[in-house]
């Protein structure tokens, strides 16, 4: 099966840098995204690695370990919009089943 | 404009009353999927779709039933709804195969069941 663990909530400043980690036990692995997800509203792709290493795309990065089973999203220069929660997900098989982690809320404060 | 649609967004029902929440793609997309999310969790898996009727359970199944007819639209349906059902419901689509796993989430429903 699959076990996906991500803190439940981080707090940060307007401004600052912050990463949210994500560790993972899979079966198999066919990559892992994030998502942020606004409250009320629906998820929305940030990123996906499937090989190891750091994928930057502007603020927002994200990095891959496959040998630890460990992600994170970076996320700089913060703004007020980006307090969210953040999903990482890990796809089981090429099928369309999907395991996602119960979400990282983000406060960002002035 | 590419999106998925789901309807209806909110419904307040009571306990044993079948209901159907429709979900639609306009994406060509092969990939679709039925998501519940309770507070304090993530998204939970319900039910998947590889192709025209091809469908297959995931983490929370019970109570639920799909189906896919056609390659844009994937109902779920809730034959008897009890309150534990209530939850806030997401579809999601994604284009399929191994580059193609980046999903669509269409906007929610909130389902009340009493």
């Amino acid at each position: 099966g699959q076990n996906i663990d991500q803190p439940t909530e981080m707090t940060a400043t307007e401004g600052a840098i912050v990463q949210i980690n994500c560790t993972y036990q899979t079966s198999g692995f066919n990559g892992l995204f994030w998502y942020q997800q606004h409250a009320g509203e629906a998820p929305t792709f940030l990123s996906y690695n499937v090989l190891d290493g750091l994928e930057e795309k502007g603020r927002f990065s994200s990095f891959l370990s496959r040998s630890k089973g460990y992600s994170y999203l970076l996320l700089k220069e913060l703004q007020m919009k980006d307090s969210a929660s953040y999903l990482c997900a890990v796809p089981q098989t090429n099928a369309g089943k999907s395991t996602f982690g119960d979400g990282t809320t983000l406060t960002v404060k002035p | 404009e590419a999106q998925v649609t789901q309807n209806p967004r909110y419904l307040i029902t009571v306990t044993g009353k079948k209901l159907t929440v429709t979900c639609s793609q306009n994406m060509n997309h092969e990939y679709m999927s039925w998501y519940r999310q309770d507070p304090g969790l993530g998204l939970r898996q319900i039910y998947y779709s590889m192709n025209v009727e091809v469908t297959d359970k995931g983490d929370v199944p019970e109570g639920y039933k799909v189906s896919r007819k056609e390659k844009r639209n994937f109902p779920l349906i809730l034959e008897s709804p009890s309150p534990n059902q209530t939850s806030l419901y997401f579809c999601a689509s994604s284009l399929g195969g191994a580059d193609g796993e980046t999903q669509y989430f269409g906007p929610g429903t909130r389902l009340l069941v009493l």
